[in-house]
């Protein structure tokens, strides 16, 4: 256990819709990160929060947004959801220092039918 | 850039054969390394990792060592077992902002 939390485990939706993925990280980190992960296409940085702000933004669709509140657990949203979508979403968190080990949760498995 | 370039797959090794999965980066500064191991149905975890030059990271068998000369970190394992059947992802951390590069992944299949 990574200590790391992802809810929910499994997410089957319609395409046009709308999802919100939520990410708790391990205690003490305050740097959470988002990846897709599919099958042609491995795993893609999407985007990087450290204690609030946005840290860094990798291949993140313009129908894609996340944020990090207070409490430091995440949020990534997905709208209008299409086929290709269709992914396992993970979250990650470190401490933030740069030697940190990244520690990754379970994963969301996201289906657009 | 930074990025990181790892060995293409699929991988498939007999049990008890040696494994070497090549890993080299590009980096601007000075970076930390890692490898990541992901099972199937499963996330990422680390496997191992080298924060400065000529470090070795090991684990369950498992050695890569910090070759800046080279910028490279090379899986290794002397004998590999049907439960190391797995996907790994050399991975490297630099800056003040600890932004992530991941490898491809490189899929290791072992056959009894």
């Amino acid at each position: 256990d990574s200590g790391v939390t992802q809810t929910p485990k499994h997410l089957i939706t319609a395409t046009g819709q709308r999802v919100t993925l939520r990410c708790s990280p391990r205690s003490g980190d305050l740097s959470v990160y988002w990846y897709q992960q599919s099958l042609d296409q491995g795993l893609q940085f999407l985007i990087q929060y450290y204690n609030g702000e946005e840290r860094a933004k990798g291949n993140i669709l313009e129908r894609f947004s996340a944020q990090q509140f207070p409490d430091l657990h995440s949020e990534l949203n997905l709208s209008s959801l299409e086929l290709g979508d269709s992914a396992l979403y993970f979250c990650a968190s470190t401490g933030g220092s740069w030697t940190d080990t990244q520690y990754f949760g379970p994963g969301t498995r996201l289906t657009v039918l | 850039g930074n990025s990181v370039t790892q060995m293409e797959g699929p991988v498939t090794l007999s049990e008890e054969a040696f494994l070497t999965i090549n890993c080299t980066y590009t980096a601007t500064g000075y970076p930390s390394l890692f490898w990541y191991v992901q099972y199937p149905g499963e996330g990422l975890q680390l496997l191992l990792k080298a924060t400065k030059a000529d470090d070795k990271g090991s684990n369950k068998g498992f050695e890569a060592t910090y070759r800046k000369e080279t910028t490279s970190f090379h899986l290794e394992k002397g004998s590999v077992q049907v439960s190391d059947s797995a996907v790994y992802f050399c991975a490297l951390s630099e800056g003040t902002g600890n932004q992530f590069y991941f490898g491809t992944g490189t899929s290791l299949t072992v056959i009894p």
